[in-house]
């Protein structure tokens, strides 16, 4: 089965850490870029980050607001894709989803868009 | 705010045509980048509606389409029914920004 699911997430102190993972299945995982798309409670979507497949050797992509705090990452030899979240703030509260593309780069063509979305895993950040 | 505005809100009564715009800039839709539609139904997570302003993937029902001009894009409910009840995003590219963004999403309500 074709198939993304998200674990790592929890409760969190305002400054703390967390590793959140994404483990593919059904699919050459190393072939396409992965994402992480998040959504704050009763809010939109807000795009995270994005890591390309093997053909665009790993370049990654952040959002504004979580540069130089969040790292995306991915392991093909495990098919798991990987969100390091540190200095984490109230604001990234959020259901985050893991996401994949149809192609290996989410700049390919006029733009990339999701394919397969996650079920997500919830980060709160409170005191 | 999202780069992306869409409204918050469209009703129908069962059987009408509803639209959705979103509208961006020149650095992602006027930019030539794709518009991609998704639905998420209440409780889910999103799912994929049409793809490259006006494709729709197997499975979804041809009552959607999409459509593109300029810097906007809109999608259309043709026929409303009770299941489309639902948040609707549009999403595309930005050069600005250098990655994805998403419209604030837009909430169809069957009357």
């Amino acid at each position: 089965e074709v198939q993304l699911v998200e674990s790592g997430g929890g409760l969190v102190q305002p400054g703390g850490s967390l590793r959140l993972s994404c483990g593919a299945s059904g699919f050459t995982f190393n072939i396409y870029a992965m994402s992480w798309v998040r959504q704050a409670p009763g809010k939109g979507l807000e795009w995270v980050s994005s890591i390309s497949g093997a053909a665009g050797g790993g370049r990654t992509y952040y959002a504004d607001s979580v540069m130089g705090r969040f790292t995306i990452s991915r392991d093909n030899s495990k098919n798991t894709l990987y969100l390091q979240m540190r200095s984490l703030r109230v604001e990234d509260t959020a259901l985050y989803y893991c996401a994949k593309a149809p192609y290996y780069d989410i700049l390919i063509g006029q733009g990339a868009y999701v394919d397969l979305w996650g079920r997500g895993t919830l980060v709160t950040v409170s005191s | 705010q999202s780069v992306l505005t869409q409204p918050p809100s469209v009703s129908g009564a069962p059987g009408q045509r509803v639209t959705i715009s979103c509208t961006g800039s020149s650095s992602n839709i006027g930019a030539d980048y794709d518009v991609h539609w998704y639905q998420q139904l209440p409780g889910a997570a999103p799912q994929l509606l049409i793809s490259a302003n006006t494709n729709r993937p197997s499975g979804v029902p041809d009552r959607f389409s999409g459509s593109k001009s300029g810097t906007s894009a809109s999608l259309a409910i043709t026929g409303l029914q009770a299941e489309d009840e639902a948040h609707y995003y549009c999403q595309s590219y930005d050069s600005t920004l250098n990655g994805w963004v998403f419209g604030g999403g837009t909430k169809v309500t069957v009357l």
